[in-house]
């Protein structure tokens, strides 16, 4: 079985402050690892995947394997990075069957 | 383009009702998903359809969910009977394929049971 966690539901931090969102999965074989994050009042949408390996919007995540980890990084966070943040698992080449995690609520404050 | 469609975006039923929930996917997009959202929990995967037929649906409470795909494009989910616990976020996405491509999500209907 495959599982998506996201230990913190709510990370508030200053503007220019860095900011790292936490996730950690448990899978037996070799997954797809995603961002998505939904903006308020805004549909669920793609931020970045891991084997795409880019930088979207400041934003990076780096997959570490011996440590089932996906964790999301931005240097310096801007308010409009506010926003409801889920790290989801697929199996690879399964599609966009994914699993997600509880999700983390991200307040950036002036 | 034109994104993920659905209706109704709000829905108010008694318990032991029926309800039914509409998804236009994106125009070309083969593969369309149904997803449930329980608040405070990320999204769970209720249903997969690749065209019109179903691929994955092992999380589909059956006894009471159903959904279908007919001619591959638009595609329907039902609940009959409600209970208070269906209460949630019911999204759909498409997808091109069944490859990992990006997955566009509905802004979701939400189902309140009473």
């Amino acid at each position: 079985a495959q599982r998506v966690t996201q230990p913190e539901k709510l990370l508030s931090v200053f503007k220019g402050a860095p900011v790292e969102l936490k996730c950690n999965y448990s899978y037996s074989g070799s997954p797809e690892l995603f961002w998505y994050v939904q903006y308020s009042r805004q549909r669920l949408q793609l931020l970045l995947r891991h084997i795409s390996r880019e930088s979207i919007k400041g934003f990076t995540a780096d997959l570490n394997k011996g440590e089932t980890s996906f964790h999301l990084k931005k240097p310096f966070a801007q308010e409009e990075d506010s926003a409801m943040y889920y790290c989801a698992l697929s199996p690879k080449a399964a599609g966009n069957k994914l699993t997600f995690g509880g999700g983390t609520r991200v307040l950036v404050k002036p | 383009e034109a994104g993920v469609a659905q209706s109704p975006r709000y829905k108010i039923i008694e318990k032991r009702q029926s309800v039914a929930f509409w998804c236009n996917p994106i125009s070309g997009h083969a593969t369309l998903y149904w997803y449930q959202q329980i608040l405070g929990q990320g999204p769970k995967l209720l249903i997969q359809f690749q065209n019109n037929g179903v691929v994955d649906d092992s999380q589909l409470p059956k006894d009471r969910f159903s959904a279908e795909r007919l001619k591959g494009v638009d595609s329907t989910l039902k609940i009959q009977p409600a209970k208070l616990e269906d209460s949630a976020v019911y999204l759909c996405a498409s997808s091109q394929k069944q490859g990992n491509t990006e997955a566009f999500f509905g802004q979701g209907t939400r189902l309140t049971v009473v």
